[in-house]
């Protein structure tokens, strides 16, 4: 059975502080690691990786992927109020098929 | 206009009732994706559509089915609604790898709450 785990489920930190949240996974047939921020609505795509070892960034956010110790970290620095959500990791499989983890619930506060 | 619709957005029905929700989409995609969401349990898959004619059961498919009306509906069905289907429920879709050559991410609706009693 495919299985994601997401550490540390909850985190409050304050504006201004870098955060890591952590992904790992059990999977067979892996074919890309997905991260998603979920505030009230839908869930929204930040990144896709699929090799090991490079990152992908995208302004304050940065993400990689260790395909051998089957892991991957998202990372916010200098964080805002507006990064306060929810961000789900998830492991795509053969057939297009995603498997979530938990989810990490960040709070920002000012 | 959202690329992704979700209806109703909220719904509260009783135990036993019959309920569909429908997800249309104006992206073009041909996968089409349904899944429910649970506090702690993250985002569960509950039947998968590469096509019209293509229709997948997913990790959680008891106690659901699915139509495939055309490339851009899905609709997904409780035949007898029980309490512990209450939910946010959400489509997602994402385009065929073949047609644009590489993988896209899934891209999410706005999700239906739905509350059973």
């Amino acid at each position: 059975e495919d299985k994601v785990v997401q550490s540390p489920l909850s985190l409050v930190v304050h504006e201004g502080d870098t955060v890591t949240l952590n992904c790992s996974y059990e999977v067979t047939n892996f074919r890309s690691l997905l991260w998603y921020k979920q505030e009230k609505k839908a869930p929204t795509f930040l990144f896709m990786l699929t090799s090991s070892g490079i990152e992908k960034k995208s302004g304050r956010l940065s993400s990689i992927l260790d395909k051998k110790e089957l892991f991957s970290i998202l990372n916010i620095t200098a964080t805002q109020t507006g990064d306060s959500a929810v961000y789900l990791c998830a492991v795509e499989t053969s057939g297009s098929r995603l498997t979530f983890g938990e989810g990490t619930q960040l709070t920002v506060n000012p | 206009d959202a690329d992704v619709t979700q209806t109703p957005r909220n719904r509260i029905t009783k135990t036993g009732k019959r309920i569909m929700l429908e997800c249309s989409q104006t992206k073009g995609h041909d996968r089409m994706y349904w899944y429910r969401q649970d506090p702690g349990l993250g985002l569960r898959l509950i039947y998968y559509s590469f096509d019209v004619k293509d229709i997948n059961k997913g990790e959680i498919s008891d106690g659901y089915s699915v139509s495939r009306q055309a490339q851009a509906k899905f609709s997904l069905s409780l035949e007898s609604a029980i309490p512990n289907q209450t939910a946010l429920y959400f489509c997602a879709t994402s385009p065929e790898p073949r047609k644009t050559g590489y993988n896209q991410p899934q891209h999410f609706g706005d999700g239906t709450r739905l509350s059973i009693l």
